[in-house]
């Protein structure tokens, strides 16, 4: 099956800082999402990108299908965005629909 | 538009009791997914329905676990003789069937089996 792997694994930002986040899968996609996991637990979609590039206020995704990866980057990063942020993938066809998660980056910023 | 609820927000439970979660999607969405994580992991996804249809089950859902979405609304997640092992954040997303199939999830029901 698809393999999902996320780097850093941790990450330790002051406030105003910029950052990039990575995401790599093992096998051609056609659905891929970031999501947001906050301190509390809450999972939230930033963004549906299996390909190319958005912007959504300060964070911005790029996808680059070809060559099987993933950037999430957060730009004057603020206490709020901490938490854990989660690349999933899949390939839908047929009936498929298992989203395959990676393990995560774990991002602190601090005031 | 309220989002994906999700009932209760924790359970607290003994081994060998079973438990029952609920799941309300975002109300035009047609399909409905279930998922669990453990700390430290990403969600695992557990099944899915399409309308009340449930079209894929993991083989992490085991004959204890049974899931159901009989008028392709709301949905309810059983587990028959919990054990130590279930204890998890068990959650519950909702898309509609289009091209994206974007996910949006509820806050999850935290379950501790003692």
């Amino acid at each position: 099956g698809i393999q999902v792997e996320q780097s850093p694994p941790d990450l330790i930002l002051q406030e105003g800082a910029n950052s990039t986040l990575r995401c790599n899968f093992s096998d051609s996609v056609n659905n891929l999402q970031w999501f947001h996991q906050n301190p509390w637990g809450q999972l939230i979609n930033l963004f549906y990108i299996p390909s190319g590039t958005k912007q959504n206020g300060r964070l911005s995704a790029t996808t680059v299908a070809t060559e099987r990866y993933s950037l999430l980057y957060i730009s004057s990063s603020q206490t709020t965005d901490s938490g854990v942020y989660f690349c999933a993938v899949l390939n839908n066809a047929g009936n498929n629909r298992k989203l395959i998660w990676g393990l995560g980056t774990s991002l602190a910023v601090n005031p | 538009d309220t989002g994906v609820s999700q009932d209760p927000r924790h359970k607290i439970t003994k081994r060998g009791q079973n438990v029952t979660f609920r799941c309300d999607p975002i109300s035009e969405h047609n399909r409905l997914y279930w998922y669990r994580q453990t700390l430290g992991q990403g969600p695992e996804f557990l099944t899915y329905f399409q309308n009340e249809a449930q079209l894929e089950k993991s083989r992490l859902l085991s004959d204890r676990f049974s899931a159901e979405r009989p008028k392709g609304s709301f949905s309810t997640l059983e587990i028959q003789r919990t054990e130590q092992g279930d204890s998890a954040m068990y959650l519950c997303a909702s898309s509609l069937a289009q091209a994206t199939d974007t996910q949006y999830f509820g806050p999850g029901t935290r379950l501790t089996v003692l």
